[in-house]
């Protein structure tokens, strides 16, 4: 499996709160991805990465940011969290010519 | 963006063929076609990747007609294990926002 982390796993959080998730990976890839999932749903992206210090928004972002400071690691932050947002959030990665590699999922309950 | 169509879903018995029809009528010169398989509670796993023509590996096989506006997945011989969702994705990654559609639901019975 591509070297790529996410954590936390799971995590509950209340509403107002802010809460961080973070991606890690180990591959090198330049490109990095955020999805959100919900039920009944294909997954939708929120922001992605080119590059070190540059990213771009998705289809969802509104309520989130992101950072990307080294090559190895994508940081979704949710500045205030609210009930809309619980979902399972997927990071992904790839690189020049190569598919996407996703991680295993963050499970985020916002109570 | 080229958007994807996909059959909602799909049912099918162990040791039959499936085929998997994702329609992409604005496909670009340069997008390929990728299909992904996820099961509940997992990440999507890449299966295949293709331009046009035929693809085949030792998972399933993707045939692209001449005009590239629809890709088939084709899952030989499936089994209960087969049992997950399946994205058609158009574009380049790390080039284009891919955007999943709601892919196929495939159910496999004994």
């Amino acid at each position: 499996d591509a070297g790529i982390t996410q954590s936390p796993r799971h995590k509950v959080t209340e509403t107002g709160t802010p809460v961080t998730l973070r991606c890690h990976q180990t591959e090198n890839h330049r490109y990095m991805y955020w999805y959100r999932q919900d039920p009944g749903h294909g997954l939708r992206l929120i922001h992605y990465s080119y590059g070190v210090k540059d990213t771009d928004k998705g289809e969802v972002s509104d309520g989130y940011s992101v950072s990307r400071s080294k090559t190895e690691d994508f940081l979704l932050t949710l500045e205030s969290a609210t009930s809309s947002q619980t979902s399972v959030y997927f990071c992904a990665i790839s690189d020049e010519d190569t598919e996407a590699f996703f991680g295993q999922g963050t499970r985020l309950t916002v109570v | 963006l080229a958007k994807t169509t996909q059959p909602i879903s799909m049912d099918s018995y162990e040791g039959q063929e499936v085929n998997i029809t994702c329609s992409h009528n604005n496909i670009a010169t340069n997008d390929y076609i990728t299909w992904y398989q996820q099961f509940p509670s997992q990440g999507p796993r890449f299966i295949i990747q293709g331009y046009k023509t035929k693809v085949t590996n030792e998972v399933a096989s993707l045939f692209i007609p001449a005009d590239r506006k629809s890709s088939t997945l084709s899952l030989p011989r499936v089994s209960l294990s087969d049992t997950a969702v399946y994205y058609c994705l158009v574009g380049v990654w790390g080039t284009d926002k891919l955007i999943f559609g709601t892919g196929t639901r495939l159910q496999v019975f004994p």
